[in-house]
């Protein structure tokens, strides 16, 4: 149980393309998802969180305009990286929970995107 | 705010051969306590968690990991190394005096290699 299926696992795009990431839980109600990004050999950075039905909350320093999250229903939240550049190349994660932020349920984690933008 | 302290960012080990990747936070207060897996390219996968109760905590594939409160630690350990335990370690915590709950901060990760 408690499975998340994270779509693409790997995107190479031409600088400027907009690129959307999608993040599904199959088998729960993802009251709440989290999007995280990671440089290589480094560890999680949050870029955001979300609950359903609202708008994103981001941690300091990401771009709202350049990360667009939307968690428009219970099972599905999206990251829309919009006209990429080299440096947003990175790996992407989204994990999800079924409880409300600061909640005791725990994160469930994708398998991950990898962005690579030419 | 919490923070997570792993020793080692790589850490090399021979099969068969007793691996100990370490763990250290800096709450007074001892927060929750994960540890997960990455295999390349993919997601994490929790590997265990100590939330209260016992603090010798088992979890999948064998390992597991020791809450010592008086050294701030929550070490991971597996008696004997198997090539597919190579992989990037993640130590993690959810700060439990200001119930953050779900919400983690990680360690800087510690890649665990194994020679045949």
């Amino acid at each position: 149980g408690a499975v998340v299926s994270q779509h693409p696992s790997w995107v190479i795009c031409k600088s400027g393309t907009s690129v959307k990431i999608e993040c599904r839980s199959l088998d729960f109600q993802a009251t709440t998802m989290f999007w995280y990004r990671q440089f290589p050999k480094q560890s999680l950075m949050l870029m955001a969180t979300s609950n359903e039905g609202s708008k994103a909350t981001y941690e300091q320093g990401v771009e709202k305009d350049k990360f667009l999250i939307n968690h428009a229903s219970l099972t599905l939240s999206t990251l829309t990286v919009t006209s990429a550049h080299p440096e947003d190349s990175s790996f992407y994660i989204c994990s999800a929970s079924s409880g409300q932020l600061y909640s005791n349920q725990p994160q469930h984690f994708g398998d991950g995107t990898r962005l690579s933008i030419l | 705010a919490q923070s997570v302290t792993q020793l080692g960012s790589h850490v090399s080990v021979s099969e068969g051969a007793l691996v100990l990747l370490r763990c250290n936070y800096s709450s007074s207060v001892p927060p929750y306590l994960f540890w997960y897996v990455q295999y390349p390219n993919q997601g994490l996968q929790l590997l265990l968690k100590y939330t209260t109760g016992a603090t010798l905590v088992k979890g999948i594939n064998g390992f597991e990991a020791e809450f010592k409160k008086s050294e701030t630690s929550f070490h991971l350990t597996k008696p004997s190394a198997h090539m597919s335990d190579a992989a990037e370690y993640f130590c993690a915590v959810s700060e439990r005096q200001n119930n953050a709950g779900n919400m983690l901060t990680f360690g800087g990760g510690t890649r665990l290699m194994v020679k045949p």
